[in-house]
């Protein structure tokens, strides 16, 4: 099915280790994005790649890096993991122009 | 203060009620506004798209624009149990930033038999 697609759905790291959240889509969508939602807070900006070869800080990027590898994919990586970073990671994607997001299903983190 | 105001509920209805979510805002730039639905321990997905102010309707759900009041709603008419869900409200610009967009704190609905 065309969507989003984030690895892997659960994690549970200590602090300082590092992983990288993996986020691609198969609907030839220009902008992806990067969120952590966590309760009361909303959705947050971590970052985002409005075109291939681009990235940009969003809200939070504090502890965060990305790459967009390609057209189709966008990482998140967590270079020495904080509890505060414990959250739900959201990918996200949408073309130019007009219309909404397409979400992933999440990447659920617990940092000890 | 935040962009963009949401109450987080939660809200409690009966089956078959009216249900109105809503939404303010402070950026006049914004001209793009979506509702998204949340259910627990998923991703959201988009649920209503509107540009202009007035109503756009699809099917049991009704977005609402008023642009001179910052306001933004969404009307469920006939509500179900399956609309149980939290309701994100969000907007970005016309142009540019990214297309970028600023999501509310989501309300929590409960639609109950």
């Amino acid at each position: 099915n065309a969507g989003v697609t984030q690895t892997p759905k659960f994690q549970v790291l200590k602090t300082g280790q590092s992983m990288t959240l993996q986020c691609a889509q198969d609907m030839n969508h220009n902008s992806m994005y990067w969120y952590r939602q966590d309760p009361g807070m909303g959705l947050r900006l971590i970052y985002y790649s409005a075109s291939e070869g681009t990235t940009d800080k969003g809200e939070v990027p504090n502890g965060y890096n990305v790459s967009r590898l390609n057209k189709r994919e966008f990482s998140l990586r967590l270079e020495s993991a904080a509890p505060s970073q414990t959250s739900v990671y959201f990918c996200a994607s949408t073309t130019l122009g007009v219309g909404g997001y397409t979400f992933g299903s999440g990447t659920r983190l617990t940092v000890v | 203060q935040k962009e963009v105001e949401q109450d987080p509920g939660p809200l409690s209805v009966p089956e078959g009620a009216i249900v109105s979510l809503n939404c303010t805002y402070s950026n006049s730039a914004f001209q793009y506004f979506m509702w998204y639905r949340q259910y627990s321990r998923k991703g959201p997905e988009l649920l209503m798209y509107t540009y202009s102010s007035g109503n756009k309707e699809d099917g049991r759900f009704t977005a609402q624009v008023d642009k001179s009041s910052k306001y933004i709603s969404l009307f469920i008419r006939d509500s179900q149990p399956s609309d149980s869900a939290t309701y994100l409200c969000a907007m970005r610009i016309i142009t540019g930033g990214g297309n970028k967009l600023t999501f509310g704190t989501g309300t929590q609905l409960k639609v109950e038999l």
